[in-house]
């Protein structure tokens, strides 16, 4: 597997509460993404970035905020816990734009009480 | 905006050839992707293939691409049980982005 490692891999929060995934890369890629995985859904693009500092939202950006100050790490925040963020996160990454793979990480699943 | 669609579930029988589809709306996708994803697992690349192709080979895989209707296929040839996963169609978007299906869920019988 890629160097990609997230943390926590296992979290349940109560409602209204902050919560922080991290996402940690030993490849020097430059793009990362943040997916969420619900049933009958697929992955959904939360946030990517396409470098230190560069991010944009993706598809299902409302409730969380993410912030990449270093190249290996890319963080995800959920300011106020819903229970609709209750889901399993990925996070990804991408040497390039446009002609590589993405490698995953384990996921984190995130309960929300 | 960007957009793909697959069916949900497929049913086959061990040994036979099973065959996932996939459409996308973006028409400047460069690259299409097809995971895999093995229960409790994160997804890993089984195969893609770059726009300008119609086809490509891995394999027992086979990937077809129809840029015209936008249509994407995979298939795979003599499945077996350890096949049993849910396979994700994926595009890179024009905008570095990569746009998921909601994934097939491929079960096998004996």
């Amino acid at each position: 597997d890629a160097g990609i490692t997230q943390s926590p891999r296992h979290k349940v929060t109560e409602t209204g509460t902050p919560v922080t995934l991290r996402c940690h890369q030993t490849e020097n890629h430059r793009y990362m993404y943040w997916y969420r995985q619900d049933p009958g859904h697929g992955l959904r693009l939360i946030h990517y970035s396409y470098g230190v500092k560069d991010t944009d939202k993706g598809e299902v950006s409302d409730g969380y905020s993410v912030s990449r100050s270093k190249t290996e790490d890319f963080l995800l925040t959920l300011e106020s816990a819903t229970s609709s963020q209750t889901s399993v996160y990925f996070c990804a990454i991408s040497e390039s734009g446009g002609d590589t793979e993405a490698f995953f990480g384990q996921g984190t699943r995130l309960t929300v009480v | 905006g960007e957009d793909v669609e697959q069916s949900l579930f497929l049913s086959v029988r061990e040994g036979d050839s099973s065959v996932i589809n996939c459409t996308y709306t973006d028409s400047s996708s460069t690259y299409l992707y097809w995971y895999k994803q093995e229960p409790g697992a994160g997804l890993q690349l089984l195969t893609y293939i770059f726009s300008n192709m119609d086809m490509k080979q891995d394999q027992r895989l086979t990937v077809l691409l129809n840029k015209k209707d936008k249509h994407l296929s995979l298939r795979i040839a003599d499945t077996q049980t350890g096949d049993s996963a849910i396979y994700f169609c994926a595009e890179r978007s024009s905008a570095s982005k990569i746009i998921f299906g909601s994934g097939t869920r491929l079960s096998i019988r004996p």
